[in-house]
């Protein structure tokens, strides 16, 4: 099994709203991360789980708040979004830990989440 | 110093041709070079890597060209296909990086047939 797994495919919330973004591995990979993704943009880092420890937080608002269960799961929970938040929201994993130049050789994504903030 | 300039930022080119997309990097630590794929409603997928210590690395139809001096490397995409079309985003990353990629601009490459 080679995917990342996230859900759902879609989401609408006010900004008063509680949600959160579900992601899923079963490739044994040690780090997992959140990104976020505007419209022609690239992907930008937010959040890197290594070995289920959070590693690096990019400067990211409270509002965003990353959850790694297991490691095969990684959560992000949202709470009084703001419209510009809306984009679409990649997870990724990878086989080594997050900070390691192992873990830096492959990042398999998911399809993403694609979030709108009304 | 830690950017990624990548060019140009869309690209047309008739089915059959060679579609060339170019990056450049200031800083001289950077040791891996990856190329992602991402079609629309996808997210990224890697297409091809390379580290300084080669010139070329070639898969398939596709060629990464780098050339350490002029702090620059390419992706060549051969016989270029409509299943090719797609945006196609360059990256860096090292040890000051955290090992975390820098990621280009991202250039869209549309495939006419």
């Amino acid at each position: 099994d080679t995917e990342v797994t996230q859900t759902p495919k879609h989401l609408v919330m006010g900004m008063t709203n509680k949600k959160s973004l579900k992601c899923e591995q079963h490739m044994g990979h040690r780090a997992m991360y959140w990104y976020k993704q505007k419209a022609k943009k690239p992907p930008e880092l937010m959040f890197v789980y290594s070995y289920e420890k959070l590693s690096i937080n990019e400067s990211v608002p409270s509002r965003f708040s990353p959850e790694c269960p297991n490691s095969s799961l990684l959560n992000l929970h949202l709470h009084a979004l703001q419209p510009e938040d809306s984009a679409l929201y990649l997870c990724a994993s990878s086989q080594g830990g997050g900070g390691s130049r192992a873990g830096a050789n492959v990042l398999t994504f998911g399809a993403g989440s694609r979030l709108t903030v009304l | 110093q830690q950017q990624v300039k990548q060019s140009p930022q869309s690209l047309i080119v008739q089915k059959g041709g060679i579609s060339i997309i170019n990056c450049a990097y200031e800083n001289t630590a950077f040791d891996y070079f990856p190329w992602y794929q991402q079609f629309p409603g996808k997210g990224p997928a890697l297409l091809i890597a390379i580290r300084p210590d080669v010139s070329e690395k070639k898969e398939g139809r596709f060629t990464i060209s780098f050339n350490k001096s002029a702090k620059q490397f390419s992706l060549h995409i051969m016989d270029s296909q409509p299943g090719d079309s797609a945006t196609y985003f360059c990256a860096a990353s090292n040890e000051d990086s955290n090992y975390q990629l820098i990621w280009g601009a991202g250039t869209k490459l549309i495939i006419k047939p």
